[in-house]
């Protein structure tokens, strides 16, 4: 069926170093994508959103890039820090269904001191 | 100002005994929805529900899972019999408008182990 795509890759990074985590999502009716940071037994995180009529949105330290084109999200964390080790995941939302949220199964990312 | 709260944190049950997890969402939210994580997996949705009403279900399983989010009190996902493959982290999140992702706040979550 359809779905955001990840299979829960790892990503390891050096402290300092730039990390991008990337997305695909299958349905071009898609018209809102939200990434969220959750760390060992917490709750989702909000960490920065994008709608489809923009491909780039910036946020402390964080920025995601949105190519409709070929239905790709990314999100690229500047000088990334210990404490921004964390499973990522993106998820979509469809027009039909304001409310509800399609995730991907997420990405890890490990900081390396 | 507190989040979404979910009791309890970690709940262990016997197979074929009944589960109940409660959220309370944040204050002045009046929309909650239900999602579960299985292990290294994303989030699936379960269940939308307003005060007194289910608006949207199509995630939950027809047997056995039920939930509610009476005028007074928590929202609760209450599930009967519970098998191994219920096995899972639930979580909670509210919204203040009707309906809109954007405004989603996540509890910490119940992550229910059956034994």
């Amino acid at each position: 069926g359809e779905s955001v795509g990840l299979h829960l890759p790892t990503l390891s990074v050096q402290e300092g170093d730039n990390s991008i985590i990337n997305c695909a999502y299958s349905n071009s009716a898609s018209d809102y994508f939200i990434w969220y940071k959750q760390e060992s037994g917490k709750g989702p995180q909000f960490i920065i959103d994008i709608r489809s009529n923009m491909d780039k949105r910036q946020g402390q330290r964080v920025t995601v890039l949105l190519n409709k084109t070929v239905k790709h999200l990314s999100l690229q964390i500047a000088a990334t820090q210990p404490g921004d080790s964390a499973v990522y995941f993106c998820a979509e939302n469809r027009g039909d269904s304001s409310y509800k949220l399609i995730f991907g199964s997420g990405t890890r990312l490990l900081v390396r001191p | 100002n507190a989040g979404v709260m979910q009791n309890p944190r970690h709940l262990v049950r016997r197979r074929g005994q009944e589960a109940r997890l409660r959220c309370s969402p944040m204050k002045g939210h009046s929309h909650v929805y239900w999602y579960r994580q299985l292990p290294e997996e994303g989030l699936k949705f379960m269940v939308y529900l307003q005060k007194e009403n289910i608006i949207d279900e199509s995630g939950m399983p027809k047997e056995r899972f039920s939930a509610e989010f009476p005028k007074e009190g928590p929202s609760i996902l209450r599930i009967q019999q519970v098998v191994r493959g219920d096995s899972a982290a639930y979580f909670c999140a509210s919204s203040p408008d009707v309906g809109q992702a954007y405004g989603y706040t996540f509890g910490s979550g119940t992550r229910l182990t059956v034994v």
